[in-house]
């Protein structure tokens, strides 16, 4: 199976600065990689996704980008802000997908 | 849009006692719904995937006599822990989709056994 690997475990940022979660998989097959967000409680939340044959995808304050060669893609967060605070969840997917260990991302005012 | 909705939020019962989760996709048909576990600060683990119509493929290890799945339609499936026990106390997490992707996750059953 695919082997996921997410770093950082824990993140702490001041507000306004940026935060960069990265990730890397096994499988060269792999062609879908979505992030997810998961407040305390609650389910994940997709909060932004890329395919293989997309380097760079930006939503806002959000960007992914993906480096196939080398098998890791990168959460960007511009401008962090409290409400950013959560666990976000890198995800390696085909027909099944397959769980980074998530990053406790803490936002200080 | 793509919501789906997960019941009951959090459930307390005897150890011994069957207990069912719904999973609801709001405004889509869900052709594929996934049951995840996940344990206190770690990720999620899935369970079983299943197709509307179809028995739902289990992972190693997850028992399927003990976690009944049943998909009965695009838009529902249903996940019951059979004489539950303590160590079945976790947080139930579903999923659902179209085509496999992308999955969109309800916000959880807390299962608490005593």
């Amino acid at each position: 199976g695919e082997n996921v690997e997410q770093h950082p475990s824990t993140l702490s940022v001041q507000e306004g600065d940026s935060a960069v979660i990265k990730c890397t998989y096994s499988d060269s097959a792999s062609n879908y990689f979505p992030w997810y967000k998961q407040e305390l409680g609650k389910g994940p939340q997709l909060i932004i996704d890329i395919r293989s044959n997309v380097g760079e995808k930006k939503d806002q304050r959000i960007a992914v980008t993906l480096n196939k060669t080398a098998k890791h893609f990168s959460l960007h967060i511009t401008e962090t802000q409290p409400e950013d605070s959560a666990v976000y969840f890198c995800v390696v997917g085909g027909n099944q997908f397959y769980f980074g260990t998530g990053t406790s991302l803490t936002v200080i005012p | 849009g793509a919501v789906v909705s997960q019941h009951p939020s959090w459930v307390i019962c005897k150890s011994g006692t069957s207990v069912k989760i719904e999973c609801r996709s709001l405004d889509f048909q869900a052709t594929t719904m996934f049951w995840y576990r996940q344990f206190p600060k770690q990720s999620l683990m899935l369970m079983a995937t299943s197709n509307e119509g179809s028995k739902a493929t289990y992972e190693q290890g997850v028992e399927k006599d003990k976690f009944l799945i049943n998909h009965a339609s695009l838009t529902l499936s249903t996940l019951t822990v059979t004489s539950a026990h303590p160590e079945d106390s976790s947080f139930y997490i579903c999923s659902a989709s179209t085509d496999y992707q992308p999955q969109h996750f309800g916000d959880g059953t807390r299962l608490s056994i005593l």
